[in-house]
Formats: C-alpha cells, structure tokens, sequence
C-alpha cells in the first residue's frame, strides 16, 4: 500500500523567504507523486506531479519538488512566499490499481506581511 | 471553464434524514472519483467509477452509502440515515483513466452538516 507523511502541520513564513514543505512516502513499487493546494472554500489544485521523467518538477505559480529515492521524500519549495501563497497543501500519491489517490494530513501556510 | 462542478455546495441536515450530493465530471473524463476530507485531515478516497461501472469502494463507504453513475456522465452520492459523523466535505475528482499519472480534476466539495 501506498502512504505520505506530511511533516508539520502549519508552517509560518515572512513575505520574500523560502517556502519547504515537507512530504516523505512509502510505496512498495515506484511512486508517482502529487502536490495539490486548496485555498479556502475551493476545491484542490494540481500544483505539479512526479511521473519518473525527471527528479526535479517545476509546477504553477513559481513551486517546485525534488524528488529523492534514497531519502523517500517529496519536499515542496518556493524561493520566495507571496501573500497569495497562504492555503493549505497536500501531498499525495497514487496507488499502484486503480489510480485512487492517498493524501497526507496537509500542511497549512500562513505568509507574514 | 468546464471543470467539475459539485451541487449542493452546502447542506445542513438533521440525524437520520437521507441526502444526495451530485457531481458532473468534465466531460470527456472516463473516470470519476469520490473522497470525504474532515477537518485537518487530507481527503480520503470513497469510492470510483470507470465510466458507469462502479470499481472500488473504501471500507470507509458504510451500507448507509450508495454511489451511482448512470450512462457514465454525472454522479451521485447517497447517504441514508446520516449521523453527526457523517459531517465532513465531500469531494469529487474526475480524470481521463489513462494510469497512474492521471491528473485528477476535483470540484468545489459539498460541505455537509449533520445535527
């Protein structure tokens, strides 16, 4: 079965600084990984997906992932955090079947003026 | 913009009573999805359909919960005697069905209220 952990459930950042959020996974064949943000009363939006093409995946409004198989992570990160930024995110990956998606608990982003 | 649109966005019922939820995918999507978040947790998955076949439920899908999708277009979601525990938001996700790297495109959520 397919799992991911989100470490930290809220992260704080300065308008300007770096944004990282945290995403480890289990699998017990290759992952293929998802970031998806939910702004408030919204439904959730694909940031940017791994699907084994390349280890570093650029995604929307300037966020970006690494992904590492020796270290099973899947961090999220923008160099520079805009107010617009504040929402929650969500790791998530695929399972091997049937496509259905397991989510982490999410991590909410608050931007510090 | 033809996403996926959910109807209602809100419902507040009483214990006991039975709702329905309706999802419509967009358009030439194959598969649909449902998933139930609560709050402070990340969605958890429902049930799907490929087409008009109904594929996988969780074991989360109690007998009180019924999904349907006639002619493989739009969606419903059925609860029978809901419980306060039922409260939540209800998600669905539409995708093309073509594998693992599927984007899924998921609607605004039907938040429920259970009394």
């Amino acid at each position: 079965a397919q799992s991911v952990t989100q470490l930290g459930s809220h992260v704080s950042v300065s308008e300007g600084a770096l944004v990282l959020l945290r995403c480890n996974y289990s699998s017990s064949v290759p992952p293929y990984l998802f970031w998806y943000v939910q702004y408030p009363n919204q439904g959730l939006q694909l940031l940017l997906k791994y699907t084994s093409a390349a280890t570093l995946v650029k995604g929307i409004n300037g966020f970006e992932a690494e992904f590492k198989k020796s270290e099973t992570s899947f961090h999220l990160t923008k160099p520079s955090a805009h107010m617009s930024d504040a929402a929650e995110y969500f790791c998530a990956v695929s399972d091997s079947n049937d496509y259905k998606l397991s989510f982490g608990a999410g991590t909410t982003v608050t931007v510090r003026a | 913009d033809t996403g996926v649109s959910q109807n209602p966005r809100h419902k507040i019922t009483k214990r006991g009573q039975n709702v329905t939820f309706r999802c419509d995918p967009i358009s030439e999507h194959n598969r649909l999805y449902w998933y139930r978040q609560t709050l402070g947790q990340g969605p958890e998955f429902l049930t799907y359909f490929q087409n008009e076949a109904q594929l996988e439920k969780s074991r989360l899908l109690s007998d009180r919960f019924s999904a349907e999708r006639p002619k493989g277009s739009f969606s419903t979601l059925e609860i029978q005697r809901t419980e306060q525990g039922d409260s939540a938001m209800y998600l669905c996700a539409s995708s093309l069905g073509q594998g693992r790297t599927d984007t899924q495109y998921f609607g605004p959520g039907t938040r429920l209220t259970v009394l």
